[in-house]
């Protein structure tokens, strides 16, 4: 079957550190794969996104490779600011079928 | 273009009552999804719509879950009676097969606390 594995957080960052997010996915046939973003009180917001093997998704400064051989796509930032505190969730779909990760929360500190 | 409206945006219920939330979708987008999300947790699907079709409602309890979607525009999701372990936010989401179905847009959601 379809799923995605996140890394666990919480994960508390200085501002201007690194940032990655691990996320692994199981799935049959060539997915698409996605890190969407939610801010505290608000609805899931789509970050990045990568639709084949090899694609690179970026949007403001976050960045995700898409690794068939891997089946892995990352999240990284090369320097979080406060802003970026929030909630990542890594996913997949398959045609009109989406599968979620658990979240990984992230909290940047000044 | 505006965004999947989602209303109430937080609604306070006694267990046993009924309660009612209703989504919106972009303009044109064909598939509607209700999502629900607990605290700490990824959405989980309840019930995905192809225009007015249900064509996945295998995690919906149906026993006291119930959805439409009317002219395969906006859709109404209700639980009754509601359960102390229903307490979540419910999301609505849309996206179109028309554009590769690649990408989902998310409402804000409605968070439902029983009591």
């Amino acid at each position: 079957g379809n799923s995605v594995t996140q890394m666990e957080g919480p994960v508390t960052l200085s501002e201007e550190a690194f940032l990655t997010i691990n996320c692994t996915y199981t799935a049959t046939g060539y997915p698409s794969l996605f890190w969407y973003v939610q801010y505290p009180g608000e609805g899931l917001q789509l970050l990045l996104k990568a639709t084949k093997a090899d694609d690179k998704g970026s949007n403001k400064g976050f960045e995700a490779t898409y690794r068939k051989e891997t089946t892995s796509f990352h999240l990284e930032k090369g320097s979080v600011q406060v802003s970026d505190s929030a909630v990542y969730f890594c996913a997949l779909s398959t045609g009109n079928q989406f599968y979620f990760g658990t979240g990984t929360s992230l909290t940047v500190i000044p | 273009e505006a965004g999947v409206v989602q209303s109430p945006r937080y609604k306070i219920i006694e267990k046993k009552q009924p309660v009612a939330f209703w989504c919106n979708p972009i303009s044109g987008h064909n598939t509607l999804y209700w999502y629900r999300q607990n605290l700490g947790q990824g959405p989980e699907l309840l019930i995905r719509y192809e225009n007015e079709e249900a064509v996945d409602d295998s995690q919906l309890p149906k026993d006291r879950f119930s959805a439409e979607r009317l002219k395969g525009v906006d859709s109404t999701l209700k639980i009754q009676p509601a359960e102390l372990g229903d307490s979540a936010v419910y999301l609505c989401a849309s996206s179109s097969t028309r554009q590769g179905a690649y990408e989902q847009y998310f409402g804000p959601g409605t968070r439902l606390t029983v009591t």
